[in-house]
């Protein structure tokens, strides 16, 4: 099945220490997003991608990199800049064309220790 | 800017009651509207959408209509079910913009008890 898959469900980050989330998507689509979502909060974007190595800072990139090597997969790196990173944070690709839709992974919750 | 204000939950339904959630968006242009899902430990789902004004969205029951009058676009279903507890979003799409930058509501935790 066609989708998107994001890895780990769960994620530990200590002091100091950076880390990279996992998006990949076999729908073949060029765009593809990260958010945050924190409780009470709705999204909020952090990066975007409309195509292969190419990428643009959203409302919140300040404390994460991404990069964009291959059409398929997307990392989201939140570094140690970042000094709330406790959220749930969601990747997406859009399908594009008459018909655009938003296709949202199941997630990656990211705590402190 | 655009925002969107969607009424504060949670909300708490018994089952087959009649659901409203408010939803009021602030957009310099025509936007498009939609109405998300997020079911516990997912992502989210696209439930319904409307492109342009007195167009009605619809989907499992659901409805929202883009009044561009009183700039809201209300999500309404008749009878909800237990399977319909989760969180819902409305958002909007900036006009011209891609529907990947979207900006969402805070959401509204809905919960059914049977």
């Amino acid at each position: 099945d066609g989708g998107i898959t994001q890895s780990p469900k769960y994620l530990f980050r200590k002091e100091g220490q950076n880390v990279t989330l996992s998006c990949e998507q076999n729908l073949n689509h060029d765009a593809m997003y990260w958010y945050r979502q924190d409780p009470g909060q709705g999204l909020r974007l952090i990066y975007y991608s409309q195509i292969v190595n190419d990428f643009q800072k959203g409302d919140i990139a300040e404390g994460y990199s991404v990069s964009r090597e291959k059409k398929e997969s997307f990392p989201l790196t939140v570094t140690s800049a970042q000094k709330n990173p406790t959220a749930f944070y969601l990747c997406a690709s859009l399908r594009q064309g008459g018909n655009e839709k938003l296709f949202f992974g199941s997630g990656t919750q990211l705590s402190v220790l | 800017g655009d925002s969107v204000t969607q009424m504060e939950g949670p909300v708490t339904l018994s089952e087959e009651a009649f659901l409203t959630i408010n939803c009021t968006y602030t957009a310099t242009g025509y936007p498009s509207l939609f109405w998300y899902v997020q079911y516990p430990g997912e992502g989210l789902q696209l439930l319904l959408k409307a492109t342009k004004a007195d167009d009605k969205g619809s989907n499992k029951g659901f409805e929202a209509t883009y009044r561009k009058e009183t700039t809201s676009f209300h999500l309404e279903k008749g009878s909800v079910q237990v399977s319909d507890s989760a969180v819902y979003f409305c958002a909007l799409r900036d006009y011209g913009g891609s529907q990947g930058n979207l900006i969402f509501g805070k959401g509204t935790k809905l919960s059914v008890k049977p």
